[in-house]
């Protein structure tokens, strides 16, 4: 299977504490995405990370990527409520551009 | 720029009804996608068009679901008849090429059959 697996599947947390979150996948990538999801909204692209790079920030977001462990994560530090939503990974693989995701990680923030 | 639209943002229909689902890609994205998420599991690609043609439609589940792009415009996806297990969120991206860029999503349509 080339689903990603998404770790844990739901977390809550107080705003300001850091939240990580961890996909597995099983197969060789181009490259991993992250994409959050509010609640009845649509994916929202968070960042990107090429197979060739170990980890890439974005404001308060940290991505890294093991390729030897098939594997990545997702940090987002001081926390906000409004950081409140669903976020997958997602990656693409072989020669066609479809996105296989993971089935996702609830993250609730707690003011 | 506007992003990737889908309508109607909710449908109710039936079980044997059909439905009709609407995206309209960003401007000027030849590469449009379909997935759905049925409830609890993952997000699941459909099919990819690269602006009329189908480039990949290895995620359809089954003759029941068919999807156009006439024009290399606007896409539609239609199922019919719609069954029970058909209930679920389906979302269309876009992209403005391949190679793994950045595909943009819209909301999503929230489809229920009962």
């Amino acid at each position: 299977s080339q689903q990603g697996e998404e770790d844990p599947q739901a977390l809550s947390i107080q705003e300001g504490e850091n939240a990580t979150m961890n996909c597995s996948y099983k197969t060789s990538i181009n490259n991993l995405q992250w994409y959050r999801q509010n609640s009845g909204r649509g994916l929202v692209h968070l960042i990107l990370i090429r197979s060739n790079e170990r980890e890439k920030h974005s404001g308060r977001l940290r991505v890294t990527l093991d390729t030897s462990k098939k594997s990545s994560s997702l940090l987002i530090t001081a926390s906000r409520a409004a950081d409140t939503a669903s976020y997958f990974c997602a990656f693409y693989s072989g020669g066609y551009q479809k996105v296989t995701f993971g089935i996702g990680t609830k993250l609730q923030v707690i003011p | 720029e506007a992003g990737v639209t889908q309508f109607p943002s909710h449908s109710v229909i039936e079980k044997g009804q059909t439905v009709t689902l609407r995206c309209d890609p960003i401007s000027g994205h030849d590469n449009l996608y379909w997935y759905r998420r049925v409830m609890g599991k993952e997000i699941k690609f459909l099919l990819h068009f690269v602006k009329e043609s189908k480039q990949d439609e290895s995620g359809m589940p089954n003759n029941r679901f068919l999807a156009e792009r006439t024009g290399g415009t606007y896409s539609t996806l239609k199922v019919q008849p719609a069954e029970l297990e058909d209930s679920g969120v389906y979302f269309c991206a876009s992209s403005q090429a391949a190679g793994g860029k950045t595909q943009y999503f819209g909301p999503g349509t929230r489809l229920l059959v009962l």
